[in-house]
């Protein structure tokens, strides 16, 4: 089955700085990679999601990058603020299910 | 209106009951799945059923038996409760098999004493 590792577990920054997540992913037919934010307490919200015939992809001050080939794909936030802080999971979708990394707690500090 | 919605939210029960927790999706989504969160935050699959049929039975003890009376709704009942099982229990659904998004109920903390 799937097998997705994520790094690292967990990252601190100051506020404003970028924070970067990587993915890998072992199974070569997965083409759905979804991003979730979960904040203390809370259920997992999607924040983005990229599929496999795209590279890259943007929403404000999120992305998302995609590399096929190394079976790997990373979340960039740009200008983070303290209310990013939560625990973000990357995810990869092969025939039927979601296979979810273990994880990344982001602390940003005022 | 919640789209997926899990009840109850919050269970604390003794070690040997049984127990249940129930699941609703008003999405119209063909799957629906359980996903179990330990005190690592690590979501590891648990079930999944398309169309009221099981599709995926990860390696869950046969105490945990998944029912799906119609595709809107997915229960989870567990027998005879070990300490281990506390954790968060989360009810999903997703459109599609393998290229949309889930959709996550609020989650059931599980204590087990």
């Amino acid at each position: 089955g799937e097998n997705v590792e994520q790094h690292p577990s967990t990252l601190s920054v100051q506020e404003g700085d970028s924070a970067v997540i990587k993915c890998t992913y072992s199974d070569s037919a997965s083409n759905y990679f979804p991003w979730y934010k979960q904040e203390l307490g809370k259920r997992p919200q999607l924040i983005i999601d990229i599929r496999s015939n795209v590279g890259e992809k943007k929403d404000q001050r999120i992305a998302v990058t995609l590399n096929k080939t190394a079976k790997h794909f990373s979340l960039h936030i740009t200008e983070t603020q303290p209310e990013d802080s939560a625990v973000y999971f990357c995810a990869a979708s092969g025939y039927s299910t979601l296979t979810f990394g273990k994880g990344t707690m982001l602390l940003v500090s005022p | 209106d919640t789209a997926v919605s899990q009840t109850p939210k919050y269970l604390v029960t003794q070690m040997g009951n049984d127990k249940s927790i129930k699941c609703e999706q008003n999405l119209g989504h063909d799957t629906m799945y359980w996903y179990k969160q330990d005190s690592k935050k690590f979501l590891k699959i648990m079930f999944s059923y398309n169309n009221k049929e099981l599709i995926i039975n990860e390696t869950v003890p046969n105490r945990f038996s998944p029912k799906s009376p119609d595709k809107a709704h997915l229960n989870l009942h567990i027998n005879s409760l070990e300490l281990g099982d506390s954790a968060v229990y989360f009810c999903a659904s997703r459109s599609e098999p393998n290229n949309s998004p889930l959709h996550f109920g609020n989650g059931t903390r599980l204590t087990v004493t």
